[in-house]
């Protein structure tokens, strides 16, 4: 099993959607999650840290579920430069080194 | 973002060659990485450092070695460049706070032929 799993998608969905992604990770002392974006041939950008309470930062949710071991991202009104690859990001244990998901693709399209 | 600088951005190289790549940062971070990405595979950590001198292998990092002689850079060697080592490699940063990202340099892209 990888240590962050992501469904590869394609997502492809209309201007307007609600579309979410779900991250899962198998090492649970696990502390630090992100969500970045990744624009093709481009680096990944900071989208959203995720903190234990969930939170939002305008159109995006991001949520964790320690249970069960999976972050999730939430995108409202999808909008056509949303399209882009979406990694999760997750500590390995409770040290300094960041695990990548191989990413999920989302396809806006009007 | 976060003054980091990867050097060069475009490099083509022959099999057997040595190849180092440099990362330079300007906001005084404590941790630097080296990543590549491959289709398929995402972004896997090769090496990353927690201060100066101090390295840690990451999950790929056999054909490569690592060097930090000041804060602010980082330096990712090839002894002897594969074809298998062609990729994209990004450099990023985060500072010492338990939930602070990573901020990304450009990215290098190495083709060995």
């Amino acid at each position: 099993r990888k240590e962050v799993e992501q469904d590869p998608g394609p997502f492809n969905v209309p201007e307007g959607a609600t579309v979410a992604f779900n991250c899962t990770y198998s090492n649970s002392a696990s502390q630090s999650f992100f969500w970045y974006r990744q624009d093709c041939r481009k680096e990944p950008k900071l989208l959203m840290s995720v903190y234990s309470s969930g939170n939002e930062d305008g159109r995006f949710t991001a949520q964790l579920n320690r249970a069960s071991q999976y972050i999730s991202l939430l995108i409202r009104d999808s909008k056509l430069s949303d399209s882009a690859t979406y990694l999760c990001v997750v500590n390995r244990g409770a040290g300094n080194k960041l695990v990548f998901g191989a990413g999920t693709i989302l396809r806006v399209k009007s | 973002d976060a003054g980091i600088t990867q050097s060069p951005r475009h490099k083509v190289t022959e099999t057997g060659t040595p190849v180092t790549l440099r990362c330079h940062q300007t906001e005084n971070h404590r941790y630097m990485y080296w990543y590549r990405q491959d289709p398929g595979h995402g972004l896997r950590l090769i090496h990353y450092s927690y201060g100066v001198k101090d390295t840690d292998k990451g999950e790929v990092s056999d054909g490569y070695s690592v060097s930090r002689s000041k804060t602010e850079d980082f330096l990712l060697t090839l002894e002897s460049a594969t074809s298998s080592q062609t990729s994209v490699y990004f450099c990023a940063t985060r500072d010492g706070a338990l939930n602070s990202p990573l901020h990304f340099g450009n990215g290098t892209r190495l083709t060995v032929t």
